[in-house]
Parts: structure tokens; sequence; C-alpha cells
């Protein structure tokens, strides 16, 4: 199976200020169909995960712009540009293109 | 507005079967661009995608479950089922279903339900 690691495991934040969190896949995530199946889900306290971006970059409907997600073959990060109060949880990238589908450990965001 | 939703016991005796059935509203379990499946959640393992069954009705499995995990449907009641055989207490979890299109695109989640494997 894809092994997906994450980093940092938890990071904290200030209101208003940036947050990324890294994710790397065991191999290359690039589909023989050209695609790149990375998704990100948010787990808010008590709450399923939420998928917040897939392959890659395309924000799901109703996700705010301040999520966007980057990169490409075993590299990918998600970045918050101005966290909120509301960001608070744990997030986690799930990689689609081997079967089966694996997730990274998860980073729990939390406020300084 | 797709929306799932779990239900089964919440306690399984050591070595019998765990049984969880997701009820569907909103989209026909019968269609054949996406899959129905089941995620589940520990503190140790964290998520891990234990199976799905596609609209046609093909089953998918995690191989490190396939022994032991069956996944069924029942069109008439738009509901989909696992049967997860042999428990343990790794299998204490929350169990999820979700719905994702091929590629394990995971875009509808259930609200999760807590099973745990004691005696």
């Amino acid at each position: 199976d894809v092994v997906m690691t994450q980093s940092p495991l938890s990071l904290p934040v200030t209101l208003g200020q940036p947050a990324s969190i890294s994710c790397r896949s065991s191999q290359s995530l690039v589909h023989r169909d050209g695609n790149t199946y990375l998704n990100w889900f948010q787990q808010r306290p008590g709450q399923s995960p939420r998928r917040l971006i897939y392959k890659v970059s395309n924000r799901d409907s109703g996700v705010p712009d301040r999520f966007s997600g980057s990169g490409s073959g075993t590299d990918f990060t998600l970045t918050i540009n101005r966290v909120e109060a509301e960001d608070v949880g744990v997030y986690y990238c799930m990689q689609g293109t081997h079967g089966p589908g694996t997730f990274g450990q998860g980073t729990k965001v939390e406020i300084k | 507005q797709v929306q799932l939703q779990e239900s089964g016991p919440g306690l399984v005796k050591p070595s019998e079967t765990l049984s969880l059935s997701c009820a569907v509203s909103g989209y026909s379990i019968t269609n054949n661009y996406y899959y129905w499946g089941w995620v589940r959640q520990t503190p140790g393992k964290g998520l891990e995608w234990m199976g799905s069954i596609h609209g046609s009705g093909s089953t998918f499995y995690n191989p490190s479950l396939t022994s032991r995990l069956t996944i069924l449907r029942d069109t008439s009641r738009n509901q989909f089922s696992l049967e997860l055989s042999s428990v343990t207490a790794a299998d204490t979890a929350i169990y999820f279903c979700v719905r994702d299109s091929s590629n394990w695109e995971i875009d509808y989640w259930g609200q999760g339900t807590l099973v745990t494997v004691s005696s």
C-alpha cells in the first residue's frame, strides 16, 4: 500500500496567520490516466471528515478560498491563507491513485 | 442533497460478526457512477478504507480485510451494509459510510457510528 506521511502532526497557529501542512507519498501519485488523485479532508472536533480539495488543487463547493492545495508527484501541500477559529481540527491527505486508497496520519491544527 | 446514515449495534462480542447498515437518501445507490463504501477510524491506525460496492453491484475490498469483510446492498431500500466477521478488540472503531467516485474521491460521509468489541 502507498504510505502517506504528513508533517507536522501538530500545528499551533495564530489567528489570521497562514498555515501549511505537508503530505508525502511513498510513490508517485500520477495515475496512468494523467490525473493525480490526492484529496484533503478536514475533520472538526466531533464531526465526520469533510473533503476540502480533490485532485491536488480543486476546491470543493462551499470551501472558503483561503484553503488551497498544491504539489505534484510525491509532495503535496495544503495551505490555509489566514487561519480562522473554525479551522481548528485534524486535516488528512488521502491518495486514490493506487488501490487501496490510503490516508495520512493527520495533522492537528489548533489556535495558539 | 445526498445523506448517509449508519445504524447498527454499538457493542459486539469478540469472535462474532459486526453488522452495520447505511441508509442513503438523495441519490440512488444503483447509479453506475458512484461507489458506496466504508471507512473506519481508530486512535491507533487512523482512517482506513475498508471496501465499497459499485452501483453495478461489484464489490471491492481492502486486501487487509478481504477474508473477513462482506459488503451487500438492498436496492429496494436504497441502503448498503457491512459484515465483518471474527472481530477482535482491534476492530473497535468509528465506522463511517461514504460515497466516492472512482479513485477514492470520497465526497460524502455519514456521521459515523462507534462500535466497541468487548465481552
